[in-house]
């Protein structure tokens, strides 16, 4: 099974300003996923990266997928209140057909 | 398109009662449904994976005998906490998929789960 370990944690950062939230692992995906959770709600989809190295733009919200699969990124710009949330990763490991959630970053954007 | 619910939203029971939890594909059929648990400020956990007209398959160290799934339909899994206790309190989310691929799940809300 592999371990999905998301950096930071928590974070708090002023509207305006940018952020970088980071998902690792050591083992190779073969598609990984960004989800944003709200409180008492269930996750909703952000973007799906399946190629190596690709990266995914979603108005303010950029998304990479490393070169070797084994590591994502989130960047925010300009961030806004509304980005507030529990963010989480999901891969899919080659040959288990199950998403495996990273450990979360929760952000909370100050007005 | 693609709305999963569950029902209900949050349900207080007593310890050693049980507990059923629905989850339902509003507008499409779900061969596929998936059942995870999340504690306080953690991240989700896969419990098992049900495919409708079949038994559920149970993520190592989830006791099937204590958390009993049906997907009797295609629009329908129900997860039923058997004798529940206050370690159970938590909550439960599940998703469905029109087919086999993990990546295409709809989530559904979540029920909340408190056992006293």
């Amino acid at each position: 099974t592999q371990l999905l370990e998301q950096s930071p944690q928590f974070l708090s950062i002023q509207e305006g300003e940018n952020l970088t939230v980071y998902c690792n692992s050591s083992s190779v995906f073969s598609s990984l996923q960004w989800y944003r959770q709200e409180p008492g709600e269930g996750p909703v989809l952000l973007v799906t990266v399946v190629t190596g190295g690709e990266v995914k733009k979603l108005k303010r919200l950029t998304f990479q997928f490393g070169d070797a699969r084994k590591d994502s990124s989130l960047h925010i710009t300009a961030a806004q209140p509304g980005d507030t949330g529990l963010y989480l990763c999901a891969g899919v490991d080659f040959g288990n057909e199950k998403l495996t959630f990273g450990t979360g970053t929760r952000l909370t954007i100050i007005p | 398109g693609a709305v999963v619910s569950q029902h209900p939203s949050w349900v207080i029971c007593k310890s050693g009662t049980s507990v059923k939890i629905e989850c339902r594909s509003l507008d499409f059929q779900a061969t596929t449904m998936f059942w995870y648990r999340q504690f306080p400020k953690q991240s989700l956990m896969l419990m098992a994976t049900s495919n409708e007209g079949s038994k559920a398959t149970y993520e190592q160290g989830v006791e099937k005998d204590k958390f009993l799934i049906n997907h009797a339909s295609l629009t329908l899994s129900t997860l039923t906490v058997t004798s529940a206790h206050p370690e159970d309190s938590s909550f439960y989310i599940c998703s469905a998929a029109r087919d086999w691929s993990p990546l295409e799940q709809y989530f559904g809300p979540g029920t909340r789960l408190t056992v006293t």
